[in-house]
């Protein structure tokens, strides 16, 4: 239990809507990134905030766009939705791991996004 | 830029047998080395994690990896493996800046 949460769990849309998928971290947490998994392949980075500004973004057009809010929650909004959007998208906050010994990266279930 | 290569789409080993993940990294500046597993319809769990210091790293469940700098490798081990293993590794780089690269996934199938 990493103590992410991601809401909803399965989304369909059709292509040319927007969306919006939310993501709830561990208190303390003031780093999120977000993650598109398309199907068969490997996370890909969109971009990270850090207490509520960009703090890097990946190869994804400007159609994908965050918020992240004080209470630690967070938004992806990705605007004119294509085919391609199709994928499980992954939100994490990064924290202390105590039995580590060091930061790391938490990993939400994920929702998954089909566009028709 | 980093990239990362896992050698291998999918691995088929029998239940009890040893397995190895092959996994290369491609990177002009320091990293951090990790491995995931992907259950099937769950989010991302670290597997280990390597920042410095000893090579070989022991994680969760019965997991190694061993860093070696030479062959850019980062290849993931376990000398007995459980039908409860199934699912999909994910090899990763960050260049410390907390973004991480992933590669492709090898699929572990678990043989009766």
């Amino acid at each position: 239990e990493t103590g992410v949460t991601q809401s909803p769990t399965h989304l369909i849309k059709t292509r040319g809507q927007q969306v919006t998928l939310r993501c709830s971290s561990q208190s303390g947490h003031n780093t999120v990134s977000w993650y598109q998994q398309a199907l068969g392949q490997g996370p890909q980075f969109i971009f990270q905030y850090y207490r509520e500004e960009e703090n890097g973004r990946g190869n994804f057009p400007p159609r994908f766009s965050g918020l992240q809010f004080p209470n630690y929650s967070s938004e992806l909004n990705v605007n004119a939705l294509e085919l391609d959007d199709s994928a499980l998208y992954l939100c994490a906050s990064t924290g202390w791991a105590s039995g580590r010994g060091s930061n790391e990266q938490f990993f939400g279930p994920g929702t998954r996004l089909t566009v028709l | 830029a980093q990239s990362v290569t896992q050698l291998d789409s999918q691995v088929p080993v029998f239940e009890e047998a040893p397995v190895e993940l092959r996994c290369n990294y491609s990177s002009s500046v320091s990293v951090y080395l990790f491995w995931y597993v992907q259950y099937p319809n769950q989010g991302l769990q670290l597997l280990l994690k390597y920042l410095s210091g000893s090579t070989l790293v022991k994680g969760i469940n019965g997991f190694e990896a061993e860093f070696n700098k030479s062959q850019t490798s980062f290849h993931l081990r376990k000398p007995s493996v459980h039908i409860s293993d199934t699912a999909e590794y994910f090899c990763a780089v960050s260049p410390r800046d907390d973004k991480i690269i992933f590669g492709k996934g090898t699929r572990l199938h678990i043989l009766p």
